[in-house]
């Protein structure tokens, strides 16, 4: 079962930050924050991880809580090619498990 | 870089008919995966190799998937017999780093 808990739809203005929320209360020391999208009829696409530090990228911004228990994904400008659902995962990367245990992930709609 | 390279883009066939899915991972990678979509259950990891040996192949729903990948460019997903309800989106995606897969775009199979 999926360790992240994530809105299932949000909406954001065009040009707004879009601020994308996940709690994940249960993560373990070792485990890494990861930030996947996935627009309509493509393949996922990767974004963004970290595991305590806040992360930027050209892409988006992670911030995580001084207590690892949830997570914010920050898309400064949207667009409405940013239109997508967005995943939170959480896993540990080391070793030979590449397993990722993906929920359902939120709809965000990005409006003129 | 292509990318990673499925094949086909869809496929429609008739129940109890052999189907064969093929992926070819970006070079150098070292991981490839193979993923399932649908509506209802999201995504599901399949199986994963590493190094073109099977790592884990728990997400495999029965006999009927089997999934080959004899040298490091290249992978195949069999279905046989095919049913109705395999009918999903088959992704594949491979990796270097624990930290990013890159996704396919995707095999859209319909079983009548």
């Amino acid at each position: 079962d999926a360790k992240t808990t994530q809105p299932t739809s949000m909406d954001c203005a065009e040009g707004r930050a879009a601020n994308l929320p996940c709690n994940h209360s249960t993560i373990s020391g070792n485990e890494y924050v990861y930030w996947y999208r996935q627009i309509h009829s493509q393949g996922p696409q990767y974004i963004i991880h970290g595991l305590k530090n806040n992360e930027t990228n050209e892409m988006a911004s992670l911030i995580i809580t001084e207590d690892r228990k949830s997570s914010t994904l920050i898309l400064p400008h949207a667009t409405l090619r940013d239109t997508a659902v967005y995943y939170c995962i959480v896993r540990v990367a080391a070793g030979n498990n590449r397993k990722l245990i993906w929920g359902l992930g939120t709809s965000l709609a990005v409006n003129p | 870089d292509a990318g990673v390279i499925q094949s086909p883009r869809h496929e429609v066939t008739e129940m109890g008919q052999e189907v064969t899915l093929r992926c070819k991972p970006i070079s150098g990678h070292d991981y490839l995966f193979w993923y399932r979509q649908t509506m209802m259950r999201g995504l599901e990891l399949l199986i994963y190799f590493n190094n073109n040996v099977p790592i884990d192949d728990s997400g495999m729903p029965e006999d009927r998937f089997s999934a080959k990948m004899p040298n490091a460019s290249f992978s195949t997903l069999k279905i046989q017999p095919s049913e109705p309800r395999d009918s999903a989106v088959y992704f594949c995606a491979s990796s270097l780093t624990p930290y990013g897969y890159t996704f396919g775009s995707g095999t859209r199979l319909t079983v009548v």
